[in-house]
């Protein structure tokens, strides 16, 4: 079986670009998971999606993150207007079962430089 | 709110040394634990999970007991290797909410 695909691997994006980010889960699993990876602050949850529901969107992420699912095996995470402090790993996450029984199965990440 | 603690940052050992990286929770109830492993240039991969008191999860020579009394799930394995080198991070997940809470990581360099 497949496992968590996310395109690009790395991003260099100038201050205020757009930038869309892929993932697309492994087959079956009905929830999805955003999240930021940084030395600082660990894994932060960006978004998460339950059978292609956004439960939640990103708390203090949401004014310039957005994540959709536009089916139930592709995913997109929009950051608009990027900026410097958005650099990180970006890794989306799918699992199996609803709630936090189930463990996660974690794509490569993408790496997001923002200049 | 539930969290996870993992006491160490860093970890430097030898091969066939013992290892020992600790987690402590703190959860109402009888959360999932979880341990996960993260090499350079990865995800973080699931390595097993235990969900009620005294039960051992383990996978590739690696184990923890999940251990309500003194609410920990450390992580042990008896001779590591080189190719063990990586993050590993504990996880905690409440059975009533779908939010995995992870630990900071704890950085292991295996020496030849």
């Amino acid at each position: 079986d497949a496992g968590v695909t996310q395109t690009p691997r790395h991003e260099v994006a100038e201050k205020g670009q757009t930038i869309i980010l892929k993932c697309e889960p492994v087959s079956g699993h009905n929830d999805l998971f955003w999240y930021r990876q940084t030395k600082i602050q660990g894994l932060e949850l960006l978004s998460y999606f339950r059978s292609k529901s956004l439960m939640e969107d990103g708390g203090a992420f949401k004014d310039r993150f957005k994540a959709e699912m536009l089916n139930s095996s592709f995913s997109t995470l929009k950051i608009q207007p990027t900026e410097p402090k958005d650099s990180a790993v970006y890794l989306c996450a799918s699992s199996f079962g609803t709630g936090g029984f189930y463990e996660q199965y974690f794509g490569p990440g993408t790496r997001l430089t923002v200049l | 709110g539930d969290s996870v603690t993992q006491t160490e940052g860093q970890v430097a050992l030898s091969e066939e040394d013992f290892l020992t990286i600790h987690c402590n929770y703190s959860a109402s109830g009888y959360p999932a634990l979880f341990w996960y492993v993260q090499y350079p240039g990865e995800g973080p991969q699931f390595l097993f999970r235990a969900s009620r008191d005294k039960e051992k999860g383990s996978s590739r020579g690696f184990e923890a007991t999940y251990d309500k009394g003194t609410t920990s799930f450390h992580l042990r394995k008896a001779s590591v290797q080189e190719s063990d080198s990586a993050v590993y991070y504990c996880a905690l997940g409440a059975t009533n909410a779908y939010k995995v809470i992870f630990g900071k990581g704890t950085h292991l360099h295996v020496l030849p």
